[in-house]
């Protein structure tokens, strides 16, 4: 069984520049994350799929950024228009809602942004 | 609002010695889940373990064991004899039910550094 895996690992933009990133979740999984990780800190909730719904997306998701999930499997998450406040490690985790399977997250390696 | 505290920005100690990691949550929720990630330099986030609300007995995982206490809002972590290969960023982490995804609300973290 693959972990979460999530592509690029590292992305250099310059401002302004529009980016995308790919996560392909656990393959069981139905539920989907993402989240944002500036230096020293944790992570902060970005937005969340069951299945290929978009249920729930926090304050921090500026209209720049939007998530997908088509089809239920692999999400993509873009950034318009690149600020250097964006730069940040961008993690995706998949859960699975299944009785037992106890809401655990598991992590993919992370794409870093990186905004010039 | 779910809240997580990490007082320990930084940790460290001599290889074999024993630490314990604080933990501090708040929540108004009566189910909740508890959880530990471990962040090692590579980067990813590994899940450690998972707690829930209505089960406060002490878990031992080899030289890991957890102890949750419902009437402090903690859930420390301690590691005994601690190696090298323990030296990470640790994330206490609890789960907010948002719209039913349980998304995940962290700590700011606890670096720990194990020297040799």
């Amino acid at each position: 069984d693959t972990g979460v895996s999530q592509d690029p690992r590292h992305k250099i933009t310059k401002r302004g520049q529009n980016v995308t990133f790919r996560c392909d979740p656990i393959s069981e999984h139905n539920r989907l994350y993402w989240y944002r990780q500036t230096l020293g800190q944790g992570p902060e909730f970005l937005t969340y799929f069951q299945n290929e719904a978009q249920l729930e997306k926090s304050r921090l998701l500026s209209d720049r950024f939007s998530a997908e999930r088509p089809k239920g499997s692999f999400s993509t998450l873009e950034i318009q228009r690149t600020e250097q406040g964006d730069s940040a490690m961008y993690l995706c985790a998949s859960s699975s809602s299944r009785q037992g399977k106890g809401n655990e997250q598991f992590f993919g390696p992370g794409t870093r942004l990186t905004v010039l | 609002a779910q809240k997580v505290t990490q007082a320990q920005t930084e940790i460290s100690v001599v290889e074999k010695e024993d630490v314990t990691l604080d933990c501090v949550y708040e929540t108004r929720d009566t189910t909740y889940y508890l959880f530990w990630y471990k962040q090692p330099p590579s980067g990813e986030l590994v899940f450690l373990i998972r707690r829930n609300s209505f089960d406060e007995q002490n878990e031992i995982s080899g030289r890991y064991s957890w102890n949750f206490q419902k009437s402090t809002s903690s859930f420390n972590f301690t590691i005994t004899a601690s190696q090298v290969v323990d030296s990470a960023v640790y994330f206490c982490a609890l789960s907010d039910p948002g719209r039913g995804g349980n998304k995940l609300v962290f700590g700011a973290g606890t670096i720990l550094r194990v020297k040799s």
